[in-house]
């Protein structure tokens, strides 16, 4: 099946400082890929969606300005948490799409990165 | 509005049991229905997915049913394994821009 891997898988940085989290779809090429973030005892919620070449979209209330998509190649999307805070501690996931691949749209889930803001 | 709930929040059940998880959903227009399993700290897992014309779907001991005109799903896991405990989450492909729609998930734990 699809494979979709994500680096770090964990990550601990300081209040302010920048982290970057990377997306890739290992088999197959990735038109569209999305990033959730999900609190403990809580389900996954979508940030935004990106289309590879275009600017992404972002759901309401997410800030662009502070969650940073880049979907530069059909394979590779990052998202960069810019001045993170302890707020921005979650566990965020991406998520990969081929259009066409099958009637299901199917997403392919990638392992997760937990990110701990000190 | 498009919404997903399951049922129960939480089970815990004896190895080798079987058990039931339910999933109603308020989402139109509806697309597919799948159920996911997402160990603690991974991704979720695809078990099934389901299109409003296929009925039951089976993933070795994991077996989905949905009735759309009830707009009702259920997973049904068999012969349950210490590595079936995890969250199962069943989520809706639609609505007006046909994102995924997911529920808050059912926690299942297996005791030996």
């Amino acid at each position: 099946g699809a494979v979709v891997s994500q680096h770090p898988s964990r990550v601990i940085c300081k209040s302010g400082t920048s982290v970057k989290i990377e997306c890739r779809s290992l088999d197959f090429q990735a038109t569209t890929m999305f990033w959730y973030r999900q609190f403990p005892k809580q389900s996954l919620m979508l940030m935004a969606t990106s289309n590879e070449g275009s600017k992404a979209t972002y759901e309401q209330g997410v800030e662009k300005d502070k969650f940073l998509i880049n979907h530069a190649s059909l394979t590779l999307s990052t998202l960069t948490v810019t001045s993170a805070h302890p707020e921005d501690s979650s566990f965020y996931i991406c998520s990969a799409r081929v259009s066409g691949l099958s009637s299901y749209n199917e997403q392919f889930f990638g392992p997760g990165t937990r990110l701990t803001v000190l | 509005k498009n919404q997903v709930e399951q049922s129960p929040q939480s089970l815990i059940i004896l190895e080798g049991k079987n058990c039931t998880l339910q999933c109603n959903y308020t989402v139109s227009p509806f697309s597919n229905l799948r159920w996911y399993k997402q160990d603690t700290g991974r991704g979720p897992v695809s078990l099934t997915i389901m299109t409003f014309s296929e009925n039951t779907k089976s993933n070795g001991r994991y077996t989905a049913t949905l009735d759309a005109d009830t707009k009702q799903s259920s997973l049904h896991i068999t012969a349950s394994q210490l590595s079936d405990s995890a969250s199962y989450i069943c989520v809706v492909s639609g609505g007006a821009t046909n994102k995924l729609i997911f529920g808050t998930g059912t926690l299942l734990a297996v005791q030996p």
